[in-house]
C-alpha cells in the first residue's frame, strides 16, 4: 500500500495564479484532512471531509476550497494564490474521526500523513 | 489562543538517556491525545496516543503519561537513540459529535547525540 501520497512534491506560483493539490489515499478511509504548517507553528487544518462528497471547513479556510468527488482522493484549489499561502501543505486521512469513545481494542484512530507538498508563492 | 502548547522548541540529550518531552492545553473538553513525529521533509507519521480514561500508555521505548488535574502530557522516550532526532509534536481532540479536528502544538525539536 503507498497509504497517502501528495501531488505534486514542490510548485512555485506567482500571485493570482491558481492550482490544485491532489491528495490520494489507497486505506479507504472515510475521513480525510488538509493541514497547513508553517515556521514556529503547528500544524493547522484548512479543510476536512467526512466521506465522499462532503466536505468542511477548518481552522484557516479562507483562499482555499476543496472537493471529496471519490472516496480516495481530497483536492486543495486555491485560486488566486497569495504570497500568505507560501507554506508546506500536507493531507492526512483517517479511518474513524479522532477521539471517537469508546475506544475499541485494537482499532486505531490516528491520521496518516501524506509527504507533504512546498508550496511558495512570489 | 493556542489551546495546546509545547513551551520547549527543542531539546537535546545523549545517548541512551531519557528524552521528556512536555505538552500542555488549555481546553477541558479535549479527551484524546496523541504523539506524532515528524523527520525533515517527510509527512508526520503517529508515534502513540492515550485516551483520557487511561494516565499511562506505552509501546515500547515510548510512554504518554497523561495528568488531566494539571491538563499536562509528557513523552517519554528510554533509551534516546540517535534516529529518535526529528520535531515531536502533541495533538488533541474532543470525543463524539462532530468534533473531527486535531489541534497541534508548535512542536520540539528532539536531537540525540551520539
Amino acid at each position: 500500500n503507498a497509504g497517502v501520497t501528495q501531488t505534486p512534491k514542490f510548485r512555485v506560483l506567482k500571485t493570482g495564479q491558481s492550482m490544485t493539490l491532489l491528495c490520494a489515499q489507497d486505506m479507504n478511509h472515510e475521513y480525510m484532512y488538509w493541514y497547513r504548517q508553517d515556521p514556529g507553528m503547528g500544524l493547522r487544518l484548512i479543510h476536512y471531509s467526512v466521506g465522499e462528497g462532503t466536505t468542511a471547513k477548518g481552522e484557516v479556510p479562507d483562499g482555499y476550497n476543496v472537493s471529496r468527488l471519490k472516496k480516495q482522493n481530497f483536492l486543495l484549489g486555491l485560486e488566486s494564490a497569495a504570497p500568505s499561502q507560501t507554506s508546506v501543505y500536507f493531507c492526512a486521512s483517517s479511518q474513524h474521526p479522532p477521539g471517537t469513545i469508546p475506544l475499541l481494542r485494537g482499532r486505531r484512530y490516528e491520521q496518516f500523513f501524506g509527504p507533504g507538498t512546498r508550496l511558495t508563492v512570489l | 489562543d493556542q489551546q495546546v502548547k509545547q513551551n520547549s522548541p527543542s531539546l537535546s540529550v545523549q545517548e541512551g538517556r531519557i528524552s521528556i518531552l512536555n505538552c500542555d492545553y488549555t481546553n477541558s473538553m479535549f479527551d484524546y491525545f496523541l504523539w506524532y513525529k515528524k523527520y525533515p521533509a517527510e509527512g508526520p507519521t503517529f508515534l502513540i496516543s492515550i485516551s483520557s480514561i487511561k494516565d499511562k500508555n506505552e509501546d515500547g521505548r515510548f510512554t504518554v503519561f497523561l495528568n488531566k488535574s494539571a491538563k499536562h502530557l509528557s513523552l517519554h522516550i528510554v533509551p534516546s537513540q540517535p534516529g529518535d532526532s526529528a520535531v515531536y509534536f502533541c495533538a488533541a481532540s474532543g470525543s463524539g459529535g462532530s468534533n473531527y479536528k486535531l489541534t497541534f502544538g508548535k512542536g520540539t525539536l528532539l536531537t540525540v547525540n551520539p
